[in-house]
């Protein structure tokens, strides 16, 4: 089955602790992205990669990093997390980067910093 | 830059009357444009999108939705609501800058769906 997983769901955690969120895709896409999702704020992009080794901003990235060593798999990590990271976060992937294709959207991960 | 307006947060209807969600966009350049459903609890999925082809755009679920340049509008509708449409649905739109595809995706802040028996 075609599908974008994530793991955690759901994770708890303190301020401070590195964290890494994991997000893989088997559907040979190129471009792989990372969302959060805030009430009344919709979705926010926070990094995105338009094929291994490349990848750029979003509109939130500080506090976050990414990586894309392998073109199924592309991890969100918070080096030190706080607080206001608190949020539903969603991983998506899509064919290309072409703005014409949609995006798969993986299951999301609720992330709570204490 | 671009940006996305869903003019209701709420909206709130009778099984089996219609639907309007509406929408309204600012791109500097041509956009994609699509609409998203989220039920509780569970990811975004694609309902319809609009690609520069027709501008009347079927998805699925009975869901349409008309993509109007001169407004700046592409409303989501729905002829007949049904009990299981209740969820939250994004209006999203595509950017492509320059010439250059980004596949970055502005979404709009979202409008919560009730459906009453």
């Amino acid at each position: 089955e075609a599908q974008v997983t994530q793991n955690p769901r759901y994770l708890i955690t303190v301020t401070g602790k590195k964290l890494t969120v994991t997000c893989s895709q088997n559907m040979n896409h190129e471009y792989m992205s990372w969302y959060r999702q805030d009430p009344g704020l919709g979705l926010r992009q926070i990094y995105y990669s338009m094929n291994v080794e490349v990848t750029d901003k979003g509109d939130v990235p500080e506090g976050y990093k990414v990586s894309r060593k392998e073109k199924r798999n592309f991890p969100l990590i918070l080096e030190s997390p706080s607080p206001n990271q608190t949020s539903l976060y969603f991983c998506a992937s899509s064919l290309s980067a072409s703005y014409a294709y949609e995006q798969y959207f993986g299951p999301g991960t609720r992330l709570t910093v204490t | 830059a671009q940006s996305v307006t869903q003019l209701d947060s709420h909206v709130s209807v009778s099984e089996g009357t219609p639907v309007l969600l509406r929408c309204n966009y600012s791109s500097s350049y041509s956009p994609s444009l699509f609409w998203y459903v989220q039920h509780p609890n569970k990811g975004l999925q694609l309902l319809l999108k609009y690609t520069s082809a027709a501008t009347l755009v079927k998805g699925i679920n009975g869901f349409e939705a008309e993509f109007k340049k001169s407004e700046t509008s592409f409303h989501l509708t729905k002829p007949s609501a049904h009990m299981s449409d209740a969820a939250e649905y994004f209006c999203v739109v595509s950017r492509n800058a320059g010439g250059t595809s980004y596949g970055k995706l502005t979404f709009g802040q979202g409008t919560i769906l009730t459906v009453h028996p």
